[in-house]
């Protein structure tokens, strides 16, 4: 069984803080990995995908990703009200797995 | 370009009744997904097809079957409902590549009496 996980939470950050979501996954052939966020009562939305071990920036997000230590996790800088949510942490093979998610709440 | 769509958006069963929820896709993908979503749960997989003319059995597939009709569709089908399977149902596609993403339908709020 693939297993993804995720601490569930709730993560509270204040404005302008870096939140920081972790993932461990138990497929150690899994190739690709995504994050999604998702509002409450809505759909999940794409945030970023990695597939090389290292970092991946996109504005103030960044991916990291630890083959080896079958680690991803999610960096949130200048972390704004709007980005709380729960966060999605996604591991493709050709059945996508995701985990339970982590909730983020960041207070003004 | 209206993406997964998804109908119903809403449903109420009683248990042992039988419904099938729609899902369609109009971005050419090749791939189709069905996950559930309870609360604290995450998403988990019921099923996938990897491309038209193959299902497959994801982390909960009891209670269920789908059936992939074309390229563009993929119907999940709950033949005798139970209240374990009142959740949200989302339907989700992807081209089928390594790093594509997936698109997500707006999801089916399905309460089993």
């Amino acid at each position: 069984q693939k297993e993804v996980e995720q601490n569930s939470g709730p993560l509270s950050v204040p404005e302008g803080a870096i939140a920081s979501l972790n993932c461990t996954y138990s497929d150690r052939g899994s190739q690709s990995f995504f994050w999604y966020r998702q509002y409450s009562g809505k759909s999940p939305e794409l945030i970023m995908f990695i597939y090389s071990n290292g970092d991946k920036e996109d504005g103030r997000f960044t991916a990291q990703l630890n083959k080896a230590s079958q680690y991803v996790s999610l960096l949130i800088r200048d972390s704004q009200p709007s980005d709380s949510a729960t966060y999605l942490c996604a591991v493709n093979d050709n059945d996508m797995r995701f985990g339970a998610g982590t909730r983020l709440t960041v207070k003004p | 370009n209206a993406g997964v769509t998804q109908t119903p958006k809403f449903q109420v069963l009683k248990t042992g009744q039988s419904m099938t929820l729609q899902c369609a896709q109009d971005m050419n993908h090749n791939s189709m997904y069905w996950y559930r979503q309870d609360p604290g749960m995450g998403l988990r997989l019921i099923y996938y097809s990897a491309s038209e003319g193959t299902t497959d059995k994801g982390e909960v597939p009891n209670g269920y079957n789908v059936s992939r009709l074309n390229k563009r569709e993929f119907s999940l089908r709950l033949e005798s409902a139970a209240p374990s399977q009142t959740s949200v149902y989302f339907c989700a596609s992807r081209m089928g590549l390594r790093i594509d993403e997936q698109f997500f339908g707006p999801g089916t709020r399905l309460t089993v009496l």
